[in-house]
């Protein structure tokens, strides 16, 4: 089946440094590539996603990357602020219209 | 503004008794979806519907059955609760029916506890 690995699991920054969350997958026809972000004790809520013919995606300080031919793409998030603190999802899209396939999860931590 | 409800927050079950959870959808979306979260899991698909009456297996279906007789409900059901599905059960609902590339919508979760 679909593996999907996140990196790091947990993730520890201070308020103003960027953060980089990566996603590995391994369904090469996955053409759909979203993140989620999940604030505790709150629903998933999408933030973020990109389609395979585009590259990079921004909006405001998150911004997500895609390489298919290595089959990972990345959530970047910059000038990072204490309301970013989240569990953060990918959910590459599965055998190429089937399902989301979710990630375990990163646990971000913004201090200040 | 969509909204996803269901039925409880929490829910306290007896192993062996036979347990519903709902989900409704106001948005007139196609796809409803069933997932369960646990710490250091992520969320795992269980069963989803992209139309009335259809269903399809997820990755951890084993237990678990599901019924949509409306296009705005999803129901699981757990037909013999085991302690082993303790756990935050989350619904949610896409708008386009076997389009999975639509925003999903999720519920506010609902955390049962089988005793």
């Amino acid at each position: 089946g679909e593996n999907v690995e996140q990196h790091p699991s947990t993730l520890s920054v201070q308020e103003g440094d960027s953060a980089v969350i990566k996603c590995t997958y391994s369904d090469s026809a996955s053409n759909y590539f979203p993140w989620y972000k999940q604030e505790l004790g709150k629903r998933p809520q999408l933030i973020i996603d990109i389609r395979s013919n585009v590259g990079e995606k921004k909006d405001q300080r998150i911004a997500v990357t895609l390489n298919k031919t290595a089959k990972h793409f990345s959530l970047h998030i910059t000038e990072t602020q204490p309301e970013d603190s989240a569990v953060y999802f990918c959910a590459p899209l599965y055998q190429a219209g089937t399902a989301l396939i979710f990630g375990k999860g990163t646990t971000l931590s913004v201090s200040s | 503004d969509v909204k996803v409800t269901q039925s409880s927050r929490y829910l306290v079950k007896r192993t062996g008794e036979k347990v519903f959870l709902e989900c409704v959808q106001d948005m007139d979306h196609e796809n409803m979806f069933w997932y369960r979260q646990d710490p250091g899991l992520g969320l795992r698909l269980i069963y989803f519907s992209y139309d009335v009456k259809m269903k399809e297996k997820g990755d951890i279906p084993e237990g678990y059955s599901v019924s949509r007789e409306k296009k705005e409900r999803f129901s699981l059901i757990l037909e013999s609760a085991s302690t082993n599905q303790t756990s935050m059960y989350l619904c949610a609902s896409s708008l386009s029916g076997q389009a999975y590339t639509d925003t999903q919508y999720f519920g506010p979760g609902t955390r049962l506890t089988v005793l």
